[in-house]
């Protein structure tokens, strides 16, 4: 079973920033945080990961709570072209299996 | 992040048949594996494809319903056998860079569309 949990779908405006949460209660200390989406059941396309600092790349930020029990990434200025499914993973440190979760279905609104 | 191309891009195929799909990286990776996404659900591991030996594969997925080959560092190829209708699904392969590349990332290939009729 995934290890996380996400909201089934949000909606978010055109140039807002879009805030997608994940719960990921039991991770363990050795266990990394990583966000991918898929658009159109294209291949799922990497974010962005993190194991307990925040994290900022070209597409989005991490921010994940002290006590690493749950994370949000967020699109700072959201287009209609982030539109797709988003999955969060927690994957432990060497290891590479991913077990998806259902993942969150963003639809960015003009 | 490694280029991934997979062969065919989609396909059609009556009941029965097998149906052998490629997955060509443009650098040599150090793990390559296999997905299956079943329509409007989320993707399943079916297997690790190993350089040299066979393949790992997981809970609910048999070598002989899904025999994998990876004879070098940047070819695999998946077999869907004997398929029904229920193997309708995308498929995709999935690979972590090698040396001089983000290790600690998997990196998706295309998918492979499959209907079975």
């Amino acid at each position: 079973d995934a290890k996380t949990t996400q909201p089934t779908s949000m909606d978010c405006a055109e140039g807002r920033a879009a805030n997608l949460p994940c719960n990921h209660s039991t991770i363990s200390g050795n266990e990394y945080v990583y966000w991918y989406r898929q658009i159109h059941s294209q291949g799922p396309q990497y974010i962005i990961h993190g194991l307990k600092n925040n994290e900022t790349n070209e597409m989005a930020s991490l921010i994940i709570t002290e006590d690493r029990k749950s994370s949000t990434l967020i699109l700072p200025h959201a287009t209609l072209r982030d539109t797709a499914v988003y999955y969060c993973i927690v994957r432990p440190r060497g290891t590479y299996k991913y077990i998806f979760g259902t993942g969150t279905r963003l639809k960015v609104l003009a | 992040s490694a280029v991934i191309s997979q062969k065919p891009s989609r396909d059609i195929c009556q009941r029965g048949t097998s149906l052998t799909i490629q997955c060509q990286v443009d650098s040599q990776v150090t793990m390559m594996f296999w997905y299956r996404q079943q329509p409007g659900q989320s993707l399943t591991l079916i297997a690790t494809a190993n350089q040299g030996s066979e393949a790992t594969y997981e809970s609910g997925f048999v070598i002989d319903k899904f025999p994998i080959s990876r004879p070098n560092l940047t070819f695999s190829t998946l077999t869907v056998s004997n398929m029904s209708p229920e193997d309708s699904s995308i498929y995709l392969c999935s690979v972590v860079p090698g040396v001089g590349g983000n290790q600690e990332t998997q990196y998706f290939g295309p998918g492979t569309r499959l209907l079975v009729l």
